[in-house]
């Protein structure tokens, strides 16, 4: 069974940074791209990174560009998100999730964890 | 970046009806790669259809995604009452960004 678990989230200051990271079982970690897709409580869903299947190319929204960075441990099985320079509208609930059919569409999706930007 | 764009924003139906769920994009989706996600409240998004027409394993046949280049859709035939939820698509064609709608939301009439 896939399972997909984050961690990390939490209360940030403006300005800070954060690492969230997402915990990978149940399939072979280096053999699917994966991304990150953020949610503000209450509204829609906002893509906001992907890495490719071997891990050489990464995506990002322009929201974020130049300020987090995606990255994955692959004797870890773990991915991670590099989140510097934070903003209030980054405030979200971060998911982590595979792709497994075709790109980079998400396949399976962890709970989330929630990332607070606030003074 | 491509924008997409889902309508209506709100759909009020009835249990057993057939519910057409629309996404159109600002440009042609490369590769038609278009996926569809419900998201019921509390939980995480669930991935229904990739590749415009692919349905994800597990997930029942009432649920058919069709469409190519800007125009697709997802029909949801004979509503349960575990499907009102909401609905998003996403792009995943273009490399500068790969984009969701804005959603649609399926709500009890």
């Amino acid at each position: 069974e896939v399972q997909l678990l984050e961690s990390g989230g939490g209360l940030v200051q403006p300005g800070g940074s954060l690492r969230v990271s997402c915990v990978a079982s149940g399939f072979n970690f280096g053999s699917y791209a994966m991304s990150w897709v953020r949610q503000v409580p209450g509204k829609g869903l906002e893509w906001v990174s992907s890495l490719s299947e071997s891990g050489y190319s990464t995506f990002y929204a322009a929201s974020v560009k130049g300020r987090f960075t995606m990255s994955r441990d692959s004797s870890k099985n773990t991915l991670y998100l590099y989140m510097n320079s934070l903003r209030a509208d980054d405030t979200a609930v971060y998911y982590c999730a595979i792709s497994g059919y075709s790109a980079y569409e998400c396949a399976y999706w962890g709970q989330g964890t929630l990332v607070t930007v606030s003074s | 970046e491509i924008v997409l764009t889902q309508s209506p924003g709100t759909l009020s139906l009835s249990p057993g009806e057939t519910a057409t769920l629309s996404c159109r994009a600002s440009q042609s989706v490369s590769s038609n790669y278009l996926a569809w996600y419900q998201q019921r409240p509390g939980q995480a998004p669930r991935l229904l259809i990739f590749a415009a027409t692919g349905r994800a394993i597990g997930i029942p046949d009432r649920f058919r995604g069709s469409g190519s280049g800007t125009d697709f859709t997802l029909t949801i035939s004979g509503l349960e009452p575990e499907d009102f939820a909401v609905y998003y698509c996403q792009q995943y064609g273009d490399s500068r960004g790969f984009t969701f709608g804005p959603g649609t939301k399926v709500d009890i009439k």
